[in-house]
């Protein structure tokens, strides 16, 4: 059974200190590991997807990476409108995703 | 730009009622989902579909029926609502040839 852990739970950070979320996986066959970004009350939205381990992508303070058991996605200099739960999901077969419980992140001023 | 859409942001029912929610997407996304969200279980898929009039069971059927007569609409019908279905329903669509998936605002059901 495919199995997603995001690790912490919750991370609070004060404006401009840099951290990364981790994603680990146990899947058989990875055929893309998705991150989401979540705000309070809506629909997750698409930020990334990686393909196989060495992959990164960017979009402004986030850096997601790929290995062949994890992903993190790392933020850098953080503001606090980065503040929202991050979910990582992973695509074996089919197109059925399966999501991990997310990381609830807060970034203080 | 992507675009699902769900026809209530907010709704509130009684035990017992049928409840109909529906998702539209623009897209033209041949897979569309439907799932529930709920504080500490995460996102859990309740069913999904390929294909106009084609539909398979998620990890949660129980409850719950889908429809898709259209390409772009996938609608979720609760035969008699439960207390046990309060939560957040998201619905959300991808290609068949790209992975992602793409998701609408969601609907928080409040059954009573």
């Amino acid at each position: 059974e495919d199995q997603v852990t995001q690790s912490p739970e919750a991370l609070r950070l004060q404006e401009g200190e840099s951290s990364s979320l981790n994603c680990s996986y146990t899947v058989s066959g990875l055929r893309g590991l998705f991150w989401y970004r979540q705000d309070p009350g809506k629909g997750p939205e698409f930020l990334f997807t990686l393909y196989s381990a060495g992959e990164e992508k960017e979009k402004e303070r986030l850096k997601a990476t790929l290995t062949k058991k994890e992903s993190f996605l790392h933020i850098t200099a953080p503001k606090p409108e980065d503040s929202a739960t991050y979910l990582c999901a992973v695509k074996t077969s089919g197109s059925r995703l399966t999501f991990g419980e997310g990381t609830q992140l807060t970034v203080n001023p | 730009d992507v675009k699902v859409t769900q026809s209530s942001r907010y709704l509130v029912k009684r035990t017992g009622e049928k409840v109909f929610l529906e998702c539209v997407q623009d897209m033209d996304h041949e897979n569309m989902f439907w799932y529930r969200q709920d504080p500490g279980l995460g996102l859990r898929l309740i069913y999904f579909s390929y294909d106009v009039k084609m539909k398979e069971k998620g990890d949660i059927p129980e409850g719950y029926s889908v429809s898709r007569e259209k390409k772009e609409r996938f609608s979720l019908i609760l035969e008699s609502a439960s207390t046990n279905q309060t939560s957040m329903y998201l619905c959300a669509s991808s290609s068949a040839r790209r992975n992602e998936q793409f998701f609408g605002p969601g609907t928080r059901l409040t059954v009573l």
